[in-house]
């Protein structure tokens, strides 16, 4: 079974900062998607970015970045020029690339709550 | 873009009740739909997974007769909390899988998408 790892509880960055949210998986498929979720205070669950594990190039939306690293089973999430409405909870997610029936559920991680002081 | 509905957001019953939530695809049609539960400053954990016209699986853990789950047509699915005692208050969330046949989806990569949730008090 496929395992998500978020090591960091609780992240803080001051306003217009960079901050990376680490994120590793453990999975013995050779191709998956990989995804970072925001869940703002409203807990609404918005996909920020996604990741085809095929794929060597790093997504990239606007202020955000992912740092792909497929060997080492890596994917940090990289958020620039930090603003006030970024702060939220941040959940890393694995979706097998399989389309049989039970294989497209998401994997979260714990969750990363990320704060911007101002 | 696509819009998953829940409904209600917020319900509050009394212990030994039954309790649906609603978890609707407004404009593309789901034929899978995912059910998950979460408590204060956890993550998501997976409660089970329908397919439109058959039984849901459900996850090590859960129990199937507590937790009701029907997903009769593309765009419903509902969750039933049976019996609902106060260990049962938590967050439920569902989400949809369209069927990469939707047209309506464009690009259509099979993304999944989020209700806003249903928070449930049992007193």
């Amino acid at each position: 079974a496929q395992t998500v790892t978020q090591s960091q509880p609780e992240m803080s960055v001051q306003e217009a900062e960079t901050v990376t949210l680490s994120c590793t998986y453990d999975t013995s498929e050779s191709d998956y998607y990989l995804f970072w979720y925001k869940q703002p205070p409203s807990r609404q669950m918005i996909l920020v970015i996604r990741q085809e594990a095929y794929k060597q190039q790093n997504a990239t939306e606007n202020r955000f970045s992912v740092n792909f690293q497929k060997a080492a089973k890596s994917f940090s999430l990289k958020i620039s020029d930090s603003q006030l409405g970024d702060a939220a909870m941040y959940f890393c997610a694995y979706r097998s690339h399989l389309i049989i029936q039970g294989a497209q559920k998401l994997v979260f991680g714990q969750g990363t709550r990320l704060t911007i002081n101002p | 873009g696509a819009v998953v509905s829940q409904h209600p957001s917020w319900v509050i019953c009394k212990s030994g009740t039954s309790v649906k939530i609603e978890c609707r695809s407004l404009d593309f049609q789901a034929t899978t739909m995912f059910w998950y539960r979460q408590f204060p400053k956890q993550s998501l954990m997976l409660m089970a997974t329908s397919n439109e016209g058959s039984k849901a699986t459900y996850e090590q853990g859960v129990e199937k007769d507590k937790f009701l789950i029907n997903h009769a047509s593309l765009t419903l699915s509902t969750l039933t909390v049976t019996s609902a005692h106060p260990e049962d208050s938590s967050f439920y969330i569902c989400s949809a899988r369209a069927s990469l046949f939707d047209i309506r989806l464009k690009p259509n990569t099979g993304e999944l998408f989020f209700g806003e949730g249903s928070r449930l008090t049992v007193l």
